[in-house]
C-alpha cells in the first residue's frame, strides 16, 4: 500500500527566506510524486511531478523538488519566500503509471505555510 | 480552456436529506475523480471514473454514490446525510485513466445542519 508522510503541519518562515517542505513516502512500485497548492476556499492546483525522469523537478512559481529514492522522500523548496507563497501543500503519491488499479492520489496530511514580513 | 467546473459552490442540507454534487471535466478528459476534503482528516479519495464506469471507491459507505454521464460529466450523491459529511468536496479530472496529472475543481462546500 502506498502512503504519504508530509512533517509538520505548520511551517512559518521570514519573506526571502528558503522554503522547505519535507514528504516522504511509500510505495511497493516506482512512485509518481506530485506537489499541490491550495489556497483558501480554492481546489488544488499542481505545482510540479515526478514522473521517473529526471530527479530534480522544477515546477511553477520557482518551487523545485528532488526525487530521492534511497531516503523515500520527495521534499519541496524555493530559495526565496514571497507572501504569495502562504498557502497549503499537499504531497501525493499514485502508481497509476505502472497499471495500478488505484486510480486515484493518495494524499499527504498537507502542510500550511506562512510567510512572514 | 474552460477548467473543471463544479456545482453548486456551496449547499447547506439538513441531517437526513439527499445531496447531489456536479462536476463537468476538462473538455475532452475521460476520468473524473471524487475526494473529500474535511476539517482535520485531509484529502480523501472517494471514488473514480473513467468511460462511464466507476473504476474504484475509497472506504466511504454505500451512501456516498455517483455516476459518470455519456459527456463525461459526473454527479456525485450523499444520502442520509451526516454532521460529519460536512466538508469540501473536490473533484478532478484527466485525459484519461493513465494519464499522470489531474487538475481540480475549485471544489463544494457542503455544510449539514
Amino acid at each position: 500500500a502506498q502512503s504519504v508522510t508530509q512533517l509538520g503541519s505548520h511551517v512559518s518562515v521570514s519573506e526571502g527566506a528558503l522554503v522547505l517542505l519535507r514528504c516522504n513516502y511509500s510505495s511497493s512500485v516506482p512512485p509518481y510524486l506530485f506537489w499541490y497548492v491550495q489556497y483558501p476556499n480554492q481546489g488544488l492546483q499542481l505545482l510540479l511531478k515526478y514522473t521517473s525522469a529526471a530527479t530534480l523537478v522544477k515546477g511553477i512559481n520557482g518551487f523545485e523538488a528532488e526525487f530521492k529514492k534511497s531516503e523515500t522522500s520527495f521534499h519541496l523548496t524555493k530559495p526565496s519566500a514571497h507572501m504569495s507563497d502562504a498557502a497549503e501543500y499537499f504531497c501525493a503519491v499514485s502508481d497509476l503509471g505502472y497499471g495500478g488499479s488505484q486510480g486515484n492520489l493518495i494524499f499527504g496530511k498537507g502542510t500550511k505555510l506562512s510567510v512572514k514580513p | 480552456e474552460a477548467g473543471v467546473t463544479q456545482s453548486p459552490t456551496h449547499l447547506i442540507k439538513t441531517r437526513g436529506q439527499q445531496a447531489t454534487l456536479r462536476c463537468s471535466p476538462i473538455s475532452g478528459h475521460t476520468s473524473v475523480y471524487w475526494y473529500q476534503q474535511a476539517l482535520g482528516l485531509g484529502l480523501q479519495f472517494l471514488l473514480w471514473y473513467d468511460e462511464g464506469e466507476e473504476r474504484n471507491r475509497g472506504n466511504f459507505p454505500p451512501r456516498f454514490s455517483g455516476r459518470q454521464f455519456p459527456n463525461y460529466s459526473s454527479e456525485l450523491n450523499v444520502n442520509a446525510l451526516e454532521l460529519e459529511d460536512s466538508a469540501l468536496y473536490l473533484c478532478a479530472s484527466s485525459l484519461a485513466s493513465w494519464s499522470t496529472e489531474a487538475f481540480f475543481g475549485q471544489g463544494t462546500r457542503l455544510t449539514v445542519v
